[in-house]
């Protein structure tokens, strides 16, 4: 299993322009997660789902947008980027967890975004 | 909503001495309580995690200790190896319902030979 994976790794963006990060696992896990790191700093949950068609907001949502169209992909899309959007991307994706007794979040590699 | 402060910022230790990294969380319902290690330019990864029906577990080198009454738990980690420098997230969570982590700011720490 490849795990989750995230592209691209790096990115640079200008002032008002547009992107999707991409998301994938494929351990078919219901539940997936996208969070920010910025600098010297803990994970902030921006947006999250718990099955396909289902996303709720996190704690900074503002500025992004999700789609969950299948159990495999959480692309998360910001429009408009803006300085205040520089940092590194994190996805995640865990089991539903009623079914397992812990509940660990396996983390892709992220997505490091600068917008200037 | 739930709050999580994680102390300290930064910990230098002697390689071969112990480690020790506290926690304190706001919402008494939270019962998942799971620490991550990020190593630099990694992603993070479960290191050890602990039930709220549970006071300690221990791995190895590495323990978690919780104390549901002042709301507070902690990582320990004994014989400390070069390996073990690394930031370290706590990280508070309820198991039913949303499943969202709300994690501590992070603690820097670095084991000098």
């Amino acid at each position: 299993n490849a795990g989750v994976t995230q592209t691209p790794k790096f990115r640079i963006l200008k002032i008002g322009q547009s992107m999707t990060l991409q998301c994938t696992q494929d351990m078919n896990h219901n539940y997936m997660y996208w969070y920010r790191q910025d600098p010297g700093m803990g994970l902030k949950l921006i947006y999250y789902s718990v099955g396909a068609g289902i996303t709720d907001k996190g704690e900074v949502p503002n500025g992004y947008n999700v789609s969950r169209s299948t159990t495999e992909d959480f692309p998360l899309r910001l429009e408009l980027a803006a300085p205040s959007q520089t940092s590194v991307y994190f996805c995640a994706s865990s089991y539903t967890p009623a079914a397992f007794p812990y509940n660990e979040q396996f983390f892709g590699p992220g997505t490091r975004l600068t917008v200037l | 909503g739930e709050n999580v402060e994680q102390h300290p910022s930064t910990l230098s230790v002697q390689e071969g001495d112990s480690a020790v990294i506290k926690c304190t969380y706001s919402d008494s319902a939270s019962n998942y309580f799971p620490w991550y290690k990020q190593e630099l330019g990694k992603r993070p990864q479960l290191i050890i995690d602990i039930r709220s029906n549970v006071g300690e577990k221990k791995d190895q080198r590495i323990a978690v200790t919780l104390n549901k009454t002042a709301k507070h738990f902690s990582l320990h980690i004994t014989e400390t190896q070069p390996e073990d420098s690394a930031v370290y997230f706590c990280a508070a969570r309820l198991i039913q319902g949303a499943q969202k982590l709300v994690f501590g700011q992070g603690t820097r720490l670095t084991i000098n030979p």
